[in-house]
């Protein structure tokens, strides 16, 4: 399968503060990557979907504004959360979508927050 | 609102058994059927993918679909202890959206 990437795996950072998440196509290119947010024993939820070249489609109650989503390459898209609280602590995983064939969606490794 | 259910389990099976996971979908108009496999405090891993009516194998895995029943299933023959995980179900319509089940643990003891 096709290879995603995310950096950092983990953040531990204070409350206020904002972290960048930072998804990779590794060898394919994704016009369509998707941001999820999982808690823990919970389902994953869609929290955006990103376009290349275009403003990210927010879910409903989704703060656009607190999670900027920048989707500037066919295989680079970023997740910043600003200004993060504790209840932000989340597992936060992209996913990208081949452009070929049956669409299939990769998931990336996910980057674990924590915000004190 | 487009509903993907799955049973959230655990599900327990011996070593060497068949492990049946199941999943129902709402959307009639749901085209693309995926299954991916999780372990705890890991994303989501695709194994298999349908498309249409039938069975579709893959090593040990088959997805079964039914679109008449809204239904598609993931049997996992000479089940694993590292097949224990949750299972994810995941449609898609028409739309370029994933719905998502929230999953039926898999436990597959020695």
């Amino acid at each position: 399968g096709a290879v995603v990437s995310q950096h950092p795996s983990r953040v531990i950072c204070k409350s206020g503060t904002s972290v960048k998440i930072e998804c990779r196509s590794l060898d394919f290119q994704a016009t369509t990557m998707f941001w999820y947010r999982q808690f823990p024993k919970q389902s994953l939820m869609l929290m955006a979907t990103s376009n290349e070249g275009s403003k990210a489609t927010y879910e409903q109650g989704v703060e656009k504004d607190k999670f900027l989503i920048n989707h500037a390459s066919l295989t680079l898209s970023t997740l910043t959360v600003t200004s993060a609280h504790p209840e932000d602590s989340s597992f936060y995983i992209c996913s990208a979508r081949v452009s070929s064939g049956n669409n299939e969606q990769f998931f990336g490794p996910g980057t674990r927050l924590t915000v004190l | 609102q487009k509903e993907v259910e799955q049973n959230s389990g655990p599900l327990s099976v011996p070593e060497g058994a068949i492990a049946s996971l199941n999943c129902t979908y709402s959307d009639r108009g749901s085209q693309s059927f995926f299954w991916y496999r999780q372990y705890s405090g890991k994303s989501p891993e695709l194994i298999m993918s349908i498309y249409s009516n039938g069975d579709k194998e893959d090593g040990r895995f088959t997805a079964q679909l039914n679109k008449a029943s809204q239904y598609v299933s993931l049997l996992i023959r000479d089940s694993q202890p590292s097949d224990s995980a949750t299972y994810l179900c995941a449609v898609k319509g028409g739309y370029s959206t994933l719905t998502f089940g929230k999953g039926t643990m898999l436990l597959v003891s020695p």
